[in-house]
């Protein structure tokens, strides 16, 4: 079992809609989670962090986490072309540590 | 403000040579990380430097990666001899507070071992 899932896609979505991205991870003592976003041939780009159960929103994004069903995801809102990208979802296991284990990333396409 | 820079951009190399990867941190950013993404798979960790010293270097693969920080400001990462499966995207990223992860990626060298 890998430690962070996700759906490798494409999740193709239309242009203005909620486009839904899920990871799931297998350590229950990672503490901090991650969205980073991938362009083609670029480097990783933090979006959004969450530490505590619930939700947290920044502009048209909200990420969701669920540390008893060890689940979080993404939520982009009012879905643009230009979010068509990678999205890498990272968990950091443990205290005072910065190691990031990542998913192999959910490519998504918004459709014009 | 300057963001986290690396070079070379790609590197090609035959198996056996050596190779040096370069990053340079955002200015005051004590935490330095090193990733590694080879075609197909996930990004993995390989180290984490805080100022000079290692953190945490769990990640590295064998003994022919040797990375340094060197005043715990500019890092290297180098691989000899060099082999095939070295090959892949090498990252540097940094930030201010550890538990934060990778706040700021670098754009990454490009290794090819052929």
């Amino acid at each position: 079992q890998k430690e962070v899932e996700q759906n490798s896609g494409p999740l193709s979505v239309p242009e203005g809609a909620i486009a839904s991205l899920n990871c799931t991870y297998s350590d229950r003592v990672s503490q901090s989670f991650f969205w980073y976003r991938q362009y083609s041939g670029k480097s990783p780009e933090l979006i959004m962090s969450i530490y505590s159960n619930g939700d947290k929103e920044d502009g048209r994004f909200t990420a969701q986490l669920n540390k008893a069903s060890q689940y979080v995801s993404l939520l982009i809102r009012d879905s643009q072309p230009s979010d068509s990208a990678t999205y890498l979802c990272a968990v950091n296991g443990g205290s005072n540590t910065g190691k990031l284990i990542f998913g192999q990333g959910t490519t998504l396409q918004v459709k014009p | 403000e300057a963001g986290v820079t690396q070079f070379p951009s790609h590197s090609v190399i035959e198996k056996g040579q050596t190779v040096t990867l370069r990053c340079d941190p955002i200015s005051g950013h004590d935490n330095l990380y090193w990733y590694r993404r080879v075609m197909g798979k996930e990004i993995k960790f390989l180290l984490h430097f805080v100022k000079e010293s290692k953190q945490d270097e769990s990640g590295m693969p064998n003994n022919r990666f040797l990375a340094e920080r060197t005043g715990g400001t500019y890092s290297t990462l180098k691989v000899q001899p060099a082999e095939l499966e070295d090959s892949g995207v090498y990252f540097c990223a940094s930030s201010q507070a550890p538990a934060g992860g990778a706040e700021f990626f670098g754009p990454g060298t490009r290794l090819t071992v052929l």
